[in-house]
């Protein structure tokens, strides 16, 4: 069974500052991994993907994160927060590479930004 | 840019009633899901929906849940007798094939 693991429920940085949320996942098979975002009151909204290839895979908003095999991990990261990037974030991972794709969510991060 | 739609995004019902919480997924999309968030809880898999038929559902999904396209445009979800432990976040998804998943804004469900 997949599962992801988030280290860190809560996150805080001071504006300008670096990001980094973490995320473990496991799985039997090649994963696809997902970073969503959730700001209040709003869905859940797609930040990047990884599902092969170039292991480091960048999103939107300066978003980035990199697919370790030998870790199973997949951090995101940001160089330089911004006060926008207050949100909740969630990792999660897909065992499906054809058809519907049952995504397996982690407990999420809360990112907040310190002015 | 084309979007999954939810309605009601705020429900409120009293234990033992029925509803039915709606969607319009984005129209080119062949796969469904819905997922549920309980407050302070992890996004939860309830169910996959493709070719007018159910794909894989979780074991929360038992019998008081269903879901139904009803007339190629809408997807919806129904608890046939609704539970305080019920009351959650309830996402709409679609996706296309081997696609990610795009969701909906939510419907906040509130069993009294």
């Amino acid at each position: 069974a997949q599962s992801v693991t988030q280290l860190g429920s809560h996150v805080s940085v001071s504006e300008g500052a670096l990001v980094l949320l973490r995320c473990n996942y496991s799985s039997s098979v090649p994963p696809y991994l997902f970073w969503y975002v959730q700001y209040p009151n709003q869905g859940l909204q797609l930040l990047l993907k990884y599902t092969t290839g170039a292991t480091l895979v960048k999103g939107i908003n300066g978003f980035e994160a990199e697919f370790k095999k030998s870790e199973t991990s997949f951090h995101l990261t940001k160089p330089s927060a911004h006060m926008s990037d207050a949100a909740e974030y969630f990792c999660a991972v897909s065992d499906v590479h054809q058809g519907a794709q049952k995504l397996v969510f982690g407990q999420g991060t809360r990112l907040t930004i310190n002015p | 840019e084309p979007e999954v739609t939810q309605t009601p995004s705020h429900q409120v019902t009293q234990m033992g009633q029925e509803v039915i919480l709606r969607c319009v997924p984005i129209s080119n999309h062949l796969y469904f899901y819905w997922y549920r968030q309980i407050l302070g809880q992890k996004v939860e898999f309830l169910v996959s929906f493709y070719n007018n038929e159910i794909s894989e559902k979780s074991e929360i999904f038992d019998d008081q849940f269903s879901v139904e396209r009803p007339d190629g445009s809408n997807f919806t979800l129904k608890i046939r007798s609704t539970k305080l432990e019920d009351s959650a976040m309830y996402f709409c998804a679609s996706s296309a094939q081997a696609a990610e998943a795009f969701f909906g804004q939510g419907t906040r469900l509130t069993v009294v």
